[in-house]
């Protein structure tokens, strides 16, 4: 099984419908990250959380939240889909300090029409 | 100024090529580097870490210049599975704080070919 498990892989929905995208690990890592990847912007982060009580900001948070429900899961919702949100979506892990290096889930591919 | 910039290529070499990629950063308070791969639609995989006196893993070797803020990937006699995005990663240390956070780049592309 994964270490790092996002569901679903795979989302074809419309303009303004509410989404919920979910990962899951079994790394036992405090960190959790949301990114997005878009064609020739790389991964921007979206939203991450150390620990189970804490919700930080990234780079591109408008049009997000997150829900940090256990150690182990961290979901990314959409409230209102637009098709510029349209982009492949990963969830990470890491331990503790910045110091250690990131473990990716498989991703979820989403598009919105 | 982009916080990290590489060239993004493409890159194309012929099987037992050797290849060098550059990658710059611009905060010179990143304390952490590393070297990510990440094949067609797939998610990016830690390749190795990036050490101040640098650190070579089989045909990989990874370069750290922190007083010119760059880092390189140099990968000797290239195989057809090399073929990737290779993304460079900085960790970014904000307020002095043991916490930190990863900047990607935005991938440099390699094809090698038969």
């Amino acid at each position: 099984d994964a270490d790092v498990t996002q569901t679903p892989r795979n989302r074809i929905t419309k303009t303004g419908k509410r989404i919920m995208l979910e990962c899951s690990q079994t790394k036992g890592h405090d960190r959790m990250y949301w990114y997005r990847q878009d064609p020739g912007l790389g991964l921007r982060l979206i939203y991450y959380s150390f620990d189970v009580k804490d919700i930080n900001k990234g780079e591109i948070s408008d049009g997000y939240s997150v829900s940090r429900q256990a150690q182990a899961k961290f979901s990314l919702s959409l409230e209102s889909a637009i098709p510029n949100q349209t982009a492949l979506y990963f969830c990470a892990t890491s331990d503790f300090a910045g110091s250690q290096p990131q473990h990716f889930g498989d991703g979820t591919r989403l598009s919105i029409l | 100024r982009k916080e990290v910039e590489q060239d993004p290529g493409p890159f194309n070499v012929p099987e037992g090529a050797t290849v060098a990629f550059n990658c710059t950063y611009s905060n010179s308070a990143s304390q952490s580097f590393f070297w990510y791969r990440q094949d067609c639609r797939k998610e990016p995989k830690l390749l190795m870490s990036v050490y101040s006196s640098g650190n070579e893993d089989g045909r990989f070797t990874a370069q750290l210049n922190r007083a010119s803020q760059y880092i390189s990937l140099l990968i000797r006699d290239s195989k057809l599975s090399d073929s990737a995005t290779y993304l460079c990663v900085v960790n970014k240390v904000p307020g002095g704080t043991s916490y930190g956070k990863l900047t990607f780049g935005q991938g440099t592309i390699l094809t090698v070919h038969p």
